[in-house]
């Protein structure tokens, strides 16, 4: 079965800074990963998958993320945020063959000030 | 929006009870997912329907139960609910499934009283 771990629960950021978001995840098997991004009071939106080919994802927004199989992350990073960049953002993996259920992390917060 | 459809948005019962949440996937998805949205459990995946067969079971608890229909709209059913079952609960849904994304409804928010 697979996990998925994110590092760092809140980050708070300026605005116009760089933000990374930190995921790890274990699994027996291959995996899709993904990150999605939840507004206050709002569902979850796709931001980028990673699937095959190059481990550089480009994703909405400015985001991007890289995979790296080694050291088995996936870290999202966005150069310059903005106030609107203020929400919830979950990274989430599934298996396949096995199923492509969504396996996610606890989330990290980022609150972007002025 | 996303283009999945969840009714009602908000739900207020009490312990013991039964409740029916509603989905309607993307027009053409024929795979829907359930999850729970929960502070002490995170999101989890519940139970996961395609083309009207239950494909994928997670930790659904036998209280709960799901169906899709042939129209491929599904409902979650929850019954003897407890306190612990507060929660937001979202549906989701792909074209098929695999690498296809999974698009998110905006969830149904149950409070047990």
């Amino acid at each position: 079965a697979q996990s998925v771990t994110q590092l760092d629960s809140q980050v708070p950021v300026f605005e116009e800074a760089p933000v990374e978001l930190r995921c790890n995840y274990s699994s027996s098997v291959s995996v899709y990963l993904f990150w999605y991004v939840q507004y206050p009071n709002q569902g979850l939106q796709l931001l980028l998958k990673y699937l095959s080919g190059s481990t550089l994802v480009k994703g909405i927004n400015g985001f991007e993320a890289e995979f790296n199989k080694s050291q088995t992350s996936f870290h999202l990073r966005k150069p310059s945020v903005h106030i609107s960049d203020t929400a919830e953002y979950f990274c989430a993996v599934s298996e396949y063959p096995n199923d492509y259920k969504l396996s996610f992390g606890a989330g990290t917060t980022v609150t972007v000030r002025a | 929006d996303s283009g999945v459809t969840q009714t009602p948005k908000h739900l207020i019962t009490a312990t013991g009870q039964r409740v029916t949440l509603r989905c309607s996937p993307r027009s053409g998805d024929l795979s829907v997912y359930w999850y729970q949205q929960s502070l002490d459990q995170g999101l989890q995946f519940l139970i996961q329907y395609y083309n009207g067969e239950e494909r994928a079971k997670g930790n659904i608890l036998e209280r709960f139960s799901a169906q899709q229909f042939p129209d491929l709209h599904s409902e979650l059913n929850l019954s003897s609910l407890e306190l612990g079952d507060s929660a937001l609960y979202f549906c989701a849904s792909s074209v098929a499934q695999g690498r296809e994304t999974q698009y998110f409804g905006p969830g149904t928010r149950l409070l047990v009283l």
